[in-house]
């Protein structure tokens, strides 16, 4: 079946501007993550679903940071007033739901944001 | 507060040789899955290798092994028969099982380089 899609893959934004990150989760997958990576470093989580319920926000950097899943599939990343230090990889992922092999996650291609 | 720690930032083998990566942790829980993700140069985060922890049997997948030591913290991966595909960088992760929170706990990464 078809993994994780992500779009756009790239983004560029001039600083200020607002930007809007897709990500379709694999059919069924009741869990859903957002991270963050910079260049050269390893993933941070940034915010956690489960079906439409945001249960962790905690890695969001600001409020300028916003992640909905209205309905439990598609999530939305939204970036208001975007700054250089926003660049970077953002990856989604999504599991089937919590608990045994089930906590395997799945991740898509990621969007490239760049920040001008 | 819980931890991944590669110590090795880039590694280094010959086509056909055997390369081990370390990755230890720190974490208070007693029962958590391990992960290692492979991220080729195209970027898309694959999984390699999953290790339960209440499971004394170090897990295998074909060319990759893992050597699991709960008490010790410790959860390297082998690959055997290194192949030029094998190039990327390698991320270390667990998971704790308790509680509602299925972020992933993620190292800085190990680039590995297979050289021909």
């Amino acid at each position: 079946g078809a993994g994780v899609s992500q779009s756009p893959r790239y983004k560029v934004a001039k600083r200020g501007q607002d930007v809007a990150l897709r990500c379709d989760p694999i059919s069924g997958h009741v869990s859903l993550f957002w991270y963050q990576q910079a260049l050269g470093q390893g993933p941070e989580f940034l915010t956690y679903f489960q079906n439409e319920a945001q249960l962790d926000k905690s890695g969001l950097p600001s409020d300028r940071f916003f992640a909905e899943r209205p309905e439990g599939s598609v999530s939305t990343l939204k970036i208001q007033r975007t700054q250089q230090e926003d660049s970077a990889v953002y990856l989604c992922a999504s599991s089937p739901v919590a608990g045994g092999h089930q906590d395997t996650q799945y991740f898509g291609p990621g969007t490239r944001l760049t920040v001008l | 507060a819980q931890t991944v720690t590669q110590s090795q930032p880039e590694m280094s083998v010959q086509e056909a040789e055997t390369v081990t990566l370390s990755c230890t942790y720190d974490t208070s829980e007693s029962n958590y899955y391990l992960f290692w993700y492979k991220q080729p140069p195209s970027r898309q985060m694959i999984l390699v290798i999953r290790q339960e922890a209440y499971k004394q049997q170090n897990a295998t997948e074909n060319r990759f092994s893992v050597n699991f030591q709960k008490a010790a913290k410790s959860f390297s991966l082998k690959i055997s028969d290194s192949q030029l595909g094998d190039t990327a960088m390698y991320f270390c992760a667990f998971i704790p099982t308790a509680g509602n929170n299925r972020k992933l706990i993620w190292g800085l990464g190990t680039s590995l380089a297979v050289n021909p």
